[in-house]
């Protein structure tokens, strides 16, 4: 079945580090979305990403889109002590009825 | 209320037991997804409805999950003859088309199956 990779499962850093998390889809997307789940919470819709090599910024996290719509990244620049938190790509398969498919999420902690 | 709700927020239940899991999408959202999420792991997808019909019931583990939507607004989530390995938070989110929408959650479920 389409499946939807995500690297690394955990990322520990310096307040002020950069950080960067990677989704790989093994099946083309039509779209791919970044949601984020605070501990204990519920996943919060960051963004969409929708066209080949797209790239959008909100503050200091960067979202890019792969030229195949097949991969995705998330960089977060100079973290913060409220980025910490677990970053879940979700892709949507361009066939069928386009089911939302999480990735298995990266979780963030942060040394203040 | 303005978002997803789901109810009930906790529930614990015997092995072999029935259970029903509630979720209110926001009004005139028309997909609606149930998810369930185990503890360090994605959520993962169980089954998805645009309007009243299930566009999408692949992830519905075995014949034990059923979920209806009857009306096109509120989901319930029927698991029978519980297991143990069932135990997982249960969310479900609603979008307001089924492309290209950002998925609104509710805050889950907690099923704990002793």
């Amino acid at each position: 079945g389409q499946q939807v990779m995500q690297i690394p499962q955990y990322q520990h850093v310096q307040e002020g580090e950069d950080f960067t998390t990677y989704c790989n889809s093994s099946t083309t997307l039509s779209n791919i979305q970044w949601y984020k789940q605070r501990p204990g919470g519920h996943p919060v819709f960051l963004i969409q990403l929708v066209k080949s090599g797209e790239v959008k910024k909100q503050k200091r996290l960067t979202f890019q889109f792969g030229e195949a719509k097949k991969n995705s990244s998330l960089h977060i620049t100079a973290t913060q002590t409220t980025d910490v938190g677990t970053y879940f790509c979700a892709g949507r398969i361009i066939q069928g009825a386009q089911k939302l498919v999480f990735g298995q999420g990266t979780r963030l902690t942060i040394n203040p | 209320g303005a978002g997803v709700s789901q109810t009930p927020s906790n529930k614990v239940t015997e092995k072999g037991k029935y259970v029903e899991l509630r979720c209110d999408p926001i009004s005139g959202h028309t997909a609606l997804y149930w998810y369930r999420q185990s503890l360090g792991q994605g959520p993962e997808f169980l089954i998805y409805f645009q309007g009243t019909g299930a566009a999408d019931d692949s992830g519905l583990p075995n014949d034990r999950f059923f979920a209806v939507r009857p009306e096109g607004s509120v989901s319930t989530l029927k698991i029978q003859r519980t297991e143990r390995g069932d135990s997982a938070v249960y969310l479900c989110a609603s979008s307001l088309i089924y492309q290209g929408t950002e998925a609104f959650f509710g805050q889950g479920t907690r099923l704990t199956v002793v």
